[in-house]
């Protein structure tokens, strides 16, 4: 397809499951992002890529989130032993400039997780 | 640090009457740029419009215009001739400057109801 993939869409897990989100970018974009959206809440950031290097994880609530992009293209976001407050939408969401200045993000539909 | 705010939770507006959705902003990032996505239920975030710190002008697409008061750091959207199809969640949210990476800082949202 011509937009932002994200798979699964739905995942219900139990409390200390590790989990894996996959995203699946615009063909060619540079940049990609991840953000944590909890229930009536603004998207919160977690990390961004440039091509594969991940320059800036600084959003990322624990040593439990780890997310990669090996060859420049999809990404994961894996979380360990989930936690019930982990329990959100994770959008993903990408853009062809290195910098995007007036070019905006371009989201997929997210993964909305939920932890019992 | 930089912060988005959005006052209004909700608001209702009248079928092809105007809305006018708040947005106030802090930084001292000399540049930066805010934008205002539409969340409908589905959950994919899309993109209505954006705004340069230095563009002269206010920025319009098509029913949507964002008036930009930057003594007051205030990024207004305005949707002219609502549609009930313009019923959802509302972000605004700054990108900030080139060390920033380009990622964007939310607000809360604001829900839009339009009535028929």
């Amino acid at each position: 397809g011509a937009g932002v993939s994200q798979s699964p869409r739905y995942k219900v897990a139990k409390r200390g499951q590790d989990v894996a989100l996959r995203c699946d970018p615009i063909s060619g974009h540079v940049s990609l992002f991840w953000y944590q959206q909890a229930l009536g809440q603004g998207p919160e950031f977690l990390t961004y890529f440039q091509n594969e290097a991940q320059l800036d994880k600084s959003g990322l609530p624990s040593d439990r989130f780890f997310a990669e992009r090996p060859e420049g293209s999809v990404s994961t976001l894996k979380i360990q032993r989930t936690q019930q407050e982990d329990s959100a939408v994770y959008l993903c969401a990408s853009t062809y400039t290195r910098l995007p200045r007036s070019g905006e993000l371009f989201f997929g539909e997210g993964s909305r997780l939920t932890v019992l | 640090a930089q912060k988005i705010t959005q006052t209004q939770p909700g608001m209702f507006v009248q079928e092809k009457e105007a809305v006018t959705l708040d947005c106030t902003y802090d930084t001292s990032d000399p540049s930066y740029g805010l934008f205002w996505y539409k969340q409908p239920s589905s959950g994919e975030m899309i993109f209505l419009i954006y705004q340069g710190s230095y563009d002269q002008q206010n920025a319009t697409e098509g029913r949507y215009s964002l008036n930009f008061q930057k003594a007051r750091k205030s990024a207004n959207l305005v949707i002219s001739a609502s549609q009930l199809g313009d019923s959802a969640m509302y972000f605004c949210a700054m990108r900030g400057s080139y060390h920033q990476g380009g990622k964007l800082i939310f607000g809360q949202g604001t829900e839009l109801s339009v009535k028929p």
